[in-house]
């Protein structure tokens, strides 16, 4: 069975200082990926995606993140955080050309941005 | 175009009464799914709906739930005899097509059962 984790359940960081949220998964066929993100009280947010191909895959509002199938980790950065940043970030699995269907989510990670 | 409408927004439900939530997809959008999410979690997948069929209700709860997405109208999501454990925020996605490389989500309900 799928499954992701997200081993950091909240982050602080400074605001400027740079951020990496990680993601693990485990999947038994060839995975699409993503990275969400949820403000307070709204809805997600498609931050990236990977499908095939490159894999460092640049996203909405500066976010980046390197699949790296040997380690089965999907990680997200961002070299200098905004304080809108703060928010709660899930990572998550789905089968290949599946669109929304069947999506294994992470617990989330809650960052926080001091100023 | 708007994005994915869900409506109430919060929704207040006495246990034992039934709970109505609504979603409606992206324009041209005929494929949605729905999410539960309980608190401190994140997102299970419950149901994938196309228009007037239920494609995969793998994570839909077998008693109490039901989900449609008529012809015309919104999807709705159906909670009968609602318990403190529905308490969540349930989230709609759609896409135009099964094979779309994203589903865009909307804002979700919150049900509070008290």
């Amino acid at each position: 069975a799928q499954s992701v984790t997200q081993p950091d359940i909240h982050i602080t960081v400074s605001e400027g200082a740079s951020l990496e949220l990680r993601c693990n998964y485990s999947y038994g066929a060839t995975p699409y990926l993503f990275w969400y993100v949820q403000s307070p009280g709204q809805g997600l947010q498609l931050l990236l995606k990977y499908f095939s191909g490159d894999t460092l895959v640049q996203g909405i509002k500066g976010f980046e993140a390197e699949f790296k199938r040997s380690q089965s980790s999907f990680n997200l950065r961002k070299p200098s955080v905004h304080w809108s940043d703060a928010a709660e970030y899930f990572c998550a699995v789905g089968p290949t050309g599946a669109a929304g269907n069947k999506l294994t989510f992470g617990g989330g990670t809650r960052v926080l941005v001091k100023p | 175009n708007a994005g994915v409408m869900q409506n109430p927004r919060h929704l207040v439900r006495r246990r034992g009464q039934e709970a109505r939530l609504r979603c409606s997809p992206m324009k041209g959008h005929s494929h949605v799914y729905w999410y539960r999410q309980l608190p401190e979690e994140g997102l299970k997948f419950m149901v994938y709906l196309q228009k007037e069929n239920i494609i995969d209700e793998s994570g839909m709860p077998k008693e109490r739930f039901s989900a449609e997405f008529p012809k015309e109208g919104p999807s709705i999501l159906r909670i009968q005899q609602v318990v403190r454990g529905d308490s969540a925020a349930y989230f709609c996605a759609s896409s135009r097509t099964q094979r779309e490389t994203e589903a865009f989500f909307g804002q979700g309900t919150r049900l509070t059962v008290v």
